[in-house]
């Protein structure tokens, strides 16, 4: 079952934040999170294992929360460069299969 | 080093022919997936294999669809016959470990398919 993230699309100015939610019907073991610009494949930002951590990534940062199956993806002082589709993926630890999320929007401007 | 090489990158085909998409995933890995993008379904995971071996294949849309992994260095996805449905982008990944829950996919360039 597709995780389903929200919000579907924000628009930020440069320096402003934005907070990025997955969440899955399904228990989970870890959490993807895969940035793709327009026209190019996903890339990998990080990955969080069952446990509740969060890590960071630059000023990109992530949690977990397994009990209620979410995760969100935290950008601070966002900069041009962050503009893209982000997707969630995750993985129930059985089949190790990765879905990944319904993905948000981000765009950036000057 | 190489990434994940992916081929063609374009293909324009008439509904009813076959069609080939082939993937080299990145030499080491020995996990590989098979993933398709549309505006309306997103990312769908089609099927994914370990050691060369098909290890879930339930995202396969229908028996017009079929994928081979006949050494570590090559994968190939095959439509036959195509459909205008079919139409997306394919991506092939490929990963260091054997379990996806703990490693990186790396992405191929994908190939961006158009059936008429």
């Amino acid at each position: 079952q597709q995780p389903v993230q929200s919000p579907q699309a924000v628009i930020l100015r440069e320096g402003e934040d934005a907070v990025i939610n997955c969440s899955s019907s399904k228990a989970l073991y870890s959490v993807h999170w895969y940035r793709q610009k327009h026209g190019e494949a996903p890339v990998f930002l990080m990955i969080l294992l069952k446990g509740g951590e969060q890590k960071g990534h630059d000023k990109i940062s992530a949690s977990f929360n397994e009990k209620k199956q979410q995760s969100s993806l935290y950008l601070t002082a966002s900069q041009l460069s962050y503009s893209g589709t982000y997707f969630c993926g995750t993985d129930g630890g059985a089949t190790n299969k990765l879905i990944f999320g319904t993905g948000t929007l981000l765009a950036v401007q000057p | 080093d190489a990434g994940v090489i992916q081929s063609p990158r374009h293909e324009v085909t008439e509904m009813g022919q076959e069609v080939t998409l082939r993937c080299k995933p990145i030499s080491g890995h020995n996990s590989l997936f098979w993933y398709r993008q549309t505006m309306m379904r997103g990312l769908e995971l089609l099927i994914y294999f370990n050691n060369n071996v098909p290890i879930d294949d339930s995202g396969m849309p229908e028996d017009r669809f079929s994928a081979k992994m006949p050494n570590a260095s090559f994968s190939t996805l095959k439509i036959q016959p195509s459909e205008p449905r079919d139409s997306a982008v394919y991506f092939c990944a490929s990963s260091l470990l054997g379990l996806v829950n703990t490693g990186e996919l790396f992405f191929g360039e994908g190939s961006r398919l158009t059936v008429l």
